[in-house]
C-alpha cells in the first residue's frame, strides 16, 4: 500500500458544482496534512492545512479523519479557476528524518 | 518579499554534460528539497538537507549531487551520468525540519537535453 493515496480523476463537474476529493495515509503516527493546488506546468502552492477539527477557507473546507486515515477537500460552488491538480501531503513523523509525503494529485476540470 | 528562487527557468543540456541548477531562498527556512516532476507524474525526491553541510539522498538521488553551504542555497547538479534528466525540477523549504508547516516551492526549471 503506498504511504499516501489519491483517486487521480479526472473529476469533470459543472460550474457551480460541489466536488469532493479524499486522500489517505498509511502510517498512523502522522501528525500534519496539506492540501496544495497545482496548475498546469507551475508549481504546487499550500492551498490549505488541514487541522484535527476541520477548518474552512471561502469556498473550501478541509476535514481529517483520523480513525479512518484520510483527510478530505471540498469544494463548493465550483468555479473554471479551480480547475487544477489537487495534491495531498502528509508527514511522515518518523524521528529525525520527518518530510512530507506526497499523493500524485487529483485532476479537476471544472466546465462551463 | 520573502521567497524561494530557481534559476534558470528553462535550461537546454546537450548530451554528456553537467548542468547546476540554482536555488536560493531568503524565508529563513531550516529545510530544503529537491524534487523531480515528469508529465502526468508525482512529485519524486531527489535530495533534501535539514542543516548547513548536511544532507541526505531521497527516492531517486542516483545521477545527481547537491550541496548546502550556506543555509539559503542549495543547488543541485545534474551529472552525465543521469540517464534521463529531461523534467521539472522543483527546489522547495520549510520551516522546521519535521515538515508541520508545509513546503514552499519555487517556480521550477523545466531541463530537457538536447
Amino acid at each position: 500500500r503506498k504511504e499516501v493515496e489519491q483517486d487521480p480523476g479526472p473529476f469533470n463537474v459543472p460550474e457551480g458544482a460541489t466536488v469532493a476529493f479524499n486522500c489517505t495515509y498509511s502510517n498512523s503516527a502522522s501528525q500534519s496534512f496539506f492540501w496544495y493546488r497545482q496548475d498546469c506546468r507551475k508549481e504546487p502552492k499550500l492551498l490549505m492545512s488541514v487541522y484535527s477539527s476541520g477548518n474552512e477557507d471561502g469556498r473550501f473546507t478541509a476535514q481529517l479523519n483520523r480513525a479512518s486515515q484520510y483527510i478530505s477537500l471540498l469544494i463548493r460552488d465550483s468555479k473554471l479557476s479551480d480547475s487544477a491538480t489537487y495534491l495531498c501531503a502528509v508527514n511522515t513523523n518518523a524521528g529525525n528524518n520527518r518530510k512530507l509525503i506526497w499523493g500524485l494529485g487529483t485532476s479537476l476540470a471544472v466546465n462551463p | 518579499d520573502g521567497g524561494i528562487t530557481q534559476s534558470p527557468k528553462y535550461l537546454f543540456r546537450k548530451e554528456g554534460q553537467n548542468v547546476t541548477l540554482s536555488c536560493e531562498q531568503n524565508l529563513n527556512h531550516d529545510a530544503m528539497y529537491w524534487y523531480r516532476q515528469d508529465p502526468g507524474q508525482g512529485l519524486r525526491l531527489i535530495y533534501y538537507s535539514q542543516i548547513v553541510n548536511d544532507f541526505q539522498k531521497g527516492d531517486i538521488a542516483e545521477g545527481y549531487s547537491v550541496s548546502r553551504e550556506k543555509k539559503e542555497s542549495f543547488p543541485l547538479t545534474v551529472t552525465s551520468a543521469q540517464k534521463n534528466p529531461t523534467a521539472f525540477y522543483l527546489c522547495a523549504s520549510s520551516f522546521r525540519t519535521t515538515g508541520d508547516y508545509g513546503y514552499t516551492f519555487g517556480s521550477g526549471t523545466r531541463l530537457t537535453v538536447v
